[in-house]
């Protein structure tokens, strides 16, 4: 099946610093590249999402960054604040068209006031 | 707009006892999706509907478990007899459209505890 892989596992930063997470993938036949944010207790919530026609996509202080050759994409929050302290999932693209998207083990942000 | 609900938020059992989860998704979804996400590690989909039929069933451990959605609307995920293993958070989640056409949206979850 999809191997999907999330560096790092963990992560702490000082308030107002940049923060990012990697995602790798085995294969894809999708366009489609999400991530997620799961706060303690609740269900993961998409925060950003790019297709593959382009690179990099900005909502505030989230990006995404793709490069679909090497097989991974990225988030990136910048200024961090404590109210972004969760744990983030990539969900990696089908390896077939009709299968589902895999989550990633996920990666947990903790930022330090 | 209303968001995904489910019932119960939380449930303690002993094994080999039965459990059943319900779940309601948002109006208008036609694929609902049961996931199982152990503690840890990453949401890992058990099945998904799209309207009342079954999609994808693959990683759904059938000799224990089972699904159904009457009426392309709620849905319930049942187990029985539960195993230690099973204790997990249960997500339901619902989208528009299927794959990279929706955006899948998570309800709270219920979390099971076998003892």
């Amino acid at each position: 099946g999809e191997n999907v892989e999330q560096h790092p596992s963990t992560l702490s930063v000082q308030e107002g610093d940049s923060a990012v997470i990697k995602c790798t993938y085995s294969d894809s036949a999708s366009n489609y590249f999400p991530w997620y944010k799961q706060e303690l207790g609740k269900g993961p919530q998409l925060i950003i999402d790019i297709r593959s026609n382009v690179g990099e996509k900005k909502d505030q202080r989230i990006a995404v960054t793709l490069n679909k050759t090497a097989k991974h994409f990225s988030l990136h929050i910048t200024e961090t604040q404590p109210e972004d302290s969760a744990v983030y999932f990539c969900a990696a693209p089908p390896r077939n068209y009709g299968q589902n998207f895999v989550f990633g083990p996920g990666t947990r942000l903790s930022v330090l006031p | 707009e209303a968001g995904v609900a489910q019932s119960p938020r939380y449930k303690i059992i002993e094994k080999r006892q039965s459990v059943a989860f319900w779940c309601n998704p948002i109006s208008g979804h036609a694929t609902l999706y049961w996931y199982q996400q152990i503690l840890g590690q990453g949401p890992k989909l058990l099945i998904q509907f799209q309207n009342n039929g079954v999609v994808d069933d693959s990683q759904l451990p059938k000799d224990r478990f089972s699904a159904e959605r009457l009426k392309g609307v709620d849905s319930t995920l049942k187990i029985q007899p539960a195993k230690l293993e099973d204790s997990a958070v249960y997500l339901c989640a619902s989208s528009l459209g299927v794959g990279d056409k929706g955006e899948q949206y998570f309800g709270p979850g219920t979390r099971l505890t076998v003892t």
